[in-house]
């Protein structure tokens, strides 16, 4: 059974600091892996998906690695906003025949001014 | 496009009571899901739909929760009857592919008292 882990499961840091937020795997054989951004009370945005085959997406500041071997996949935030504050969750696409999105509990951000 | 639509976005209602939750995907998606979210066990997936057939409810807790999908730009999970442990937020998604970006709606945020 996949089993989808994020750590920190919160992170505070100060305006314009650079971040980092993990995401490890149990099952490597996946199709793909999602990073979304949930606001308190909305809905999940899709910031950035990986396919398997891939090592890494850019999307603005956002940067997200897999390496799918070793399990892990990575979301570095440059520069960080008080509008990044928001809880971050890394899913992964996997299952063969019996498909699943697996998430992860997320991690919260807070991006103080 | 408004995105994906679901209603009501809070339902509060009484154990033993059956609670339907409605979903419109985004035209022209071939996909819809169900999932769930609580504090306890993040966001699990209940069941999803393929050209509005059911294709996995494996996800679905118990037989007191259904889903329907009668036509491509609707559906609805129902519980029936309801217990305070069904207290949760639902999020209806819908994608163009299985392995691609899914969309996801506000949610319904459920009280079971």
């Amino acid at each position: 059974k996949q089993e989808v882990t994020q750590i920190p499961a919160a992170l505070s840091v100060p305006e314009g600091e650079n971040l980092v937020l993990n995401c490890s795997f149990t099952d490597s054989a996946i199709y793909n892996l999602q990073w979304f951004r949930q606001d308190p009370g909305k809905g999940l945005t899709s910031l950035l998906l990986i396919q398997s085959s891939q090592r890494e997406q850019t999307s603005g500041r956002l940067n997200a690695s897999l390496d799918k071997s070793s399990g892990r996949s990575t979301l570095y935030i440059a520069a960080s906003q008080p509008g990044d504050s928001a809880t971050y969750l890394c899913a992964v696409s996997s299952g063969g025949s019996n498909y699943k999105l697996t998430f992860g509990k997320g991690t919260l951000l807070t991006v103080n001014p | 496009d408004a995105g994906v639509i679901q209603s009501p976005r809070h339902e509060v209602t009484e154990m033993g009571q059956e609670v339907t939750l409605r979903c419109k995907p985004i035209s022209g998606h071939d996909y819809l899901f169900w999932y769930r979210q609580t504090m306890m066990r993040g966001l699990e997936l209940l069941i999803y739909f393929n050209n509005n057939v059911p294709i996995d409810d494996s996800g679905m807790p118990e037989d007191r929760f259904s889903a329907k999908m009668p036509n491509a730009s609707f559906s609805t999970l129902k519980i029936q009857p309801s217990e305070p442990r069904d207290s949760a937020v639902y999020f209806c998604a819908s994608s163009l592919g299985l392995l691609i970006e899914q969309f996801f709606g506000p949610g319904t945020r459920l009280t079971v008292l």
